[in-house]
This record gives structure tokens, C-alpha cells and sequence, in this order.
């Protein structure tokens, strides 16, 4: 079953740079890779998006490797407001491009 | 401008009953997609909507069905409710058939506890 793969947990203080990784080396073709976060008892927040190239918007960046095996969604200052759960998700063909959520990275920003 | 919204918010039902849920997508969105959630873990796709007419189908029983109405907006029904369809469902809206590499975004959810 075509998945990704992240750490269950990670800690990150207060102001640092947060570096979630993700691992999805069955990715291929036009494949994209979605970061969404899910704050306690609230429905997933989209984040960022790409395919091959380095994106960036107000919330984030997204660095994806040259073989597209993994990536890394980048918090720049984290604070307290970002803990919650990331989830990193693959469009696969063979799931009908549908998001097939994992059970993500929990999160936790500590003062 | 407004996100996707859903409602109730928070429901409770007993075993046995039917329940229907509601969806109202993000403006200049067309494409509905319904997702169960159990405590703990990521989200589950049941289904997708797009031109009234269901797309794309997780594995969910056929206890789930669904609607999308001219305006988009959708429904989510679930007959002969089973303990275990005690869930968070999420409704995510997008512009463009589920092939699109637009975003989905989504609504808080509505709490189904069954009894």
C-alpha cells in the first residue's frame, strides 16, 4: 500500500526552525507531495504543496529532493500556535490520486 | 470569504439509526470529498463528488451514500449507524475533478458519537 513514512513525534523549541522529514520512495511521475497540519479537535489545515522544485509561501517551505524520495516541510520560527500533528501525503496514481493519510508526525513546540 | 463548513458540529445517535451530515464548500470550489476520522488516526477517504455524481470510493459498506447538490454543497448519509461509526467526518472541498493537483481544504468536522 503506497504510503509515506515519518517520525511519530519530534520536539522543537520555541523560535528555532521546525524540520519535518518524510520519507516516500515509491514517488513517481506527476506525483505531488501535500503537507496538511491537524491542531487538536480542528479539521487539517493545507500548508504547502509541490512536485520536484523547492516551494515557499507565508506558512512554510517545502524542500523535496532531487530523486523525489523525500522531503522536508520547514516551519521557519516556530511557535507555540504549531504544535499539532503533520500529516505528509503522496497523490498516488494508484490510489486514484486520492490523499491517503498516514498516521503523521506529532509535533510539540516547547517554550 | 468563506471555508468550508459543516454541520452539525456535534451529533449523538443511537445504534441502528440513520444520521445525515451537511457541506458547504469553499467558494469557486466544485469537487466534495467526505472522510472518516477514529481517534488517534488520519483521516479515512469514503468518497468523492464531482457534477453531482460520485467519483471515486474508498472502502467504505454502501451504509454510506451521499449527494451534491447544483450549489456544490453535499451530504453525507449513513444508515444503520454501528458503534463504530463513532468519528470525526470531515468534508474537504477543491476546484477541478480529483485528478487536479489543486489542494484540498478542509471543514472543523462534525462529531458523531453513537450510542
Amino acid at each position: 500500500d503506497a504510503k509515506t513514512t515519518q517520525p511519530p513525534s519530534m520536539d522543537c523549541a520555541e523560535g528555532r526552525a521546525a524540520n519535518l522529514p518524510c520519507n516516500h520512495s515509491t514517488i513517481s511521475g506527476n506525483e505531488y507531495v501535500y503537507w496538511y497540519r491537524q491542531i487538536h479537535s480542528q479539521g487539517p489545515q493545507y500548508i504547502i504543496h509541490g512536485l520536484k522544485n523547492n516551494e515557499t509561501n507565508e506558512m512554510a517551505s517545502l524542500i523535496i529532493t532531487e530523486d523525489r524520495k523525500s522531503s522536508t516541510l520547514i516551519l521557519p520560527h516556530a511557535t507555540l500556535r504549531d504544535t499539532a500533528v503533520y500529516y505528509c501525503i503522496v497523490r498516488y496514481l494508484n490510489s486514484n490520486y486520492q490523499l491517503i493519510w498516514g498516521a503523521g508526525t506529532k509535533l510539540i513546540i516547547k517554550p | 470569504d468563506a471555508g468550508v463548513t459543516q454541520s452539525p458540529t456535534h451529533l449523538i445517535k443511537t445504534r441502528g439509526q440513520q444520521v445525515t451530515l451537511r457541506c458547504s464548500p469553499k467558494s469557486g470550489h466544485d469537487t466534495v470529498s467526505w472522510y472518516q476520522q477514529a481517534l488517534g488516526q488520519g483521516p479515512q477517504f469514503i468518497f468523492q463528488y464531482y457534477e453531482e455524481e460520485e467519483r471515486q470510493r474508498g472502502n467504505f459498506p454502501d451504509r454510506f451514500s451521499g449527494h451534491q447538490f447544483p450549489n456544490y454543497s453535499s451530504e453525507l448519509n449513513v444508515n444503520a449507524l454501528l458503534l463504530g461509526d463513532s468519528a470525526l467526518y470531515l468534508c474537504a472541498s477543491s476546484y477541478g475533478q480529483g485528478y487536479s493537483n489543486q489542494p484540498q481544504h478542509f471543514g472543523d468536522g462534525t462529531r458523531l458519537s453513537i450510542l
